[in-house]
């Protein structure tokens, strides 16, 4: 079993401030991706990181993938209330397998 | 394209009772899947399919049924329900499962009692 330690598993800020999100792990992945969720809703993708060393942006939203593809991490600048949400890294390994982190309930406060 | 959905949104059950849940996709994808989500512990991949007629364990399979006759459907059947499989399943669906982007379903909530 490929396992993802996310950290951390909560984190509230005010509007405004930056945070980071980690993955973590001790597994080689193909790739890595991120997800959001919205209460009561399914996981919507955020972004798929491949190469290591890859640093992607979404809008204020940047993610990288570590130089051995076993590790990630989120940074979000300047978070916004509607940035709120449940945020899962997922380790993608043999054939579409995914490994999710245990998340990270975000709670941006204006 | 209505995308991946699910039925029932709540189901409750009691201890022993069987049930399936449907997931359907009209997307044409090959590759389909069921996870589990538990507080705290983030989503774990139940069972999958490659393709119609093909499926294979996952991460947690105990307790758990699938069949995949065709392309678009993939039921998970719990053959006697416990309350340790009280959880939100998730159905999704990618063209090809090799990293794509995965589809969810909005999740089904099974409470056993």
């Amino acid at each position: 079993t490929q396992l993802l330690e996310q950290s951390p598993q909560f984190l509230s800020i005010q509007e405004g401030e930056n945070l980071t999100v980690y993955c973590n792990s001790s597994s080689v992945f193909s790739s890595l991706q991120w997800y959001r969720q919205e209460p009561g809703e399914g996981p919507v993708l955020l972004v798929t990181v491949v190469t290591g060393g890859e640093v992607k942006k979404l809008k204020r939203l940047t993610f990288q993938f570590g130089d051995a593809r076993k590790d990630s991490s989120l940074h979000i600048t300047a978070a916004q209330p509607g940035d709120t949400g449940l945020y899962l890294c997922a380790g993608v390994y043999g054939y579409g397998k995914l490994t999710f982190g245990q998340g990270t309930i975000l709670t941006v406060h204006p | 394209n209505a995308g991946v959905t699910q039925t029932p949104k709540f189901q409750v059950l009691k201890t022993g009772q069987s049930m399936t849940l449907q997931c359907a996709q009209d997307m044409n994808h090959e590759y389909m899947s069921w996870y589990r989500q538990d507080p705290g512990m983030g989503l774990r991949l139940i069972h999958y399919s490659v393709g119609a007629g093909i499926t294979d364990q996952g991460e947690v399979p105990n307790g758990y049924n699938v069949s995949r006759s065709t392309t678009e459907d993939f039921p998970l059947r719990l053959l006697s329900a416990a309350p340790s499989q009280t959880s939100v399943y998730f159905c999704a669906s990618s063209y090809e499962g090799r990293g794509e982007t995965q589809y969810f379903g909005p999740g089904t909530r099974l409470l056993v009692l």
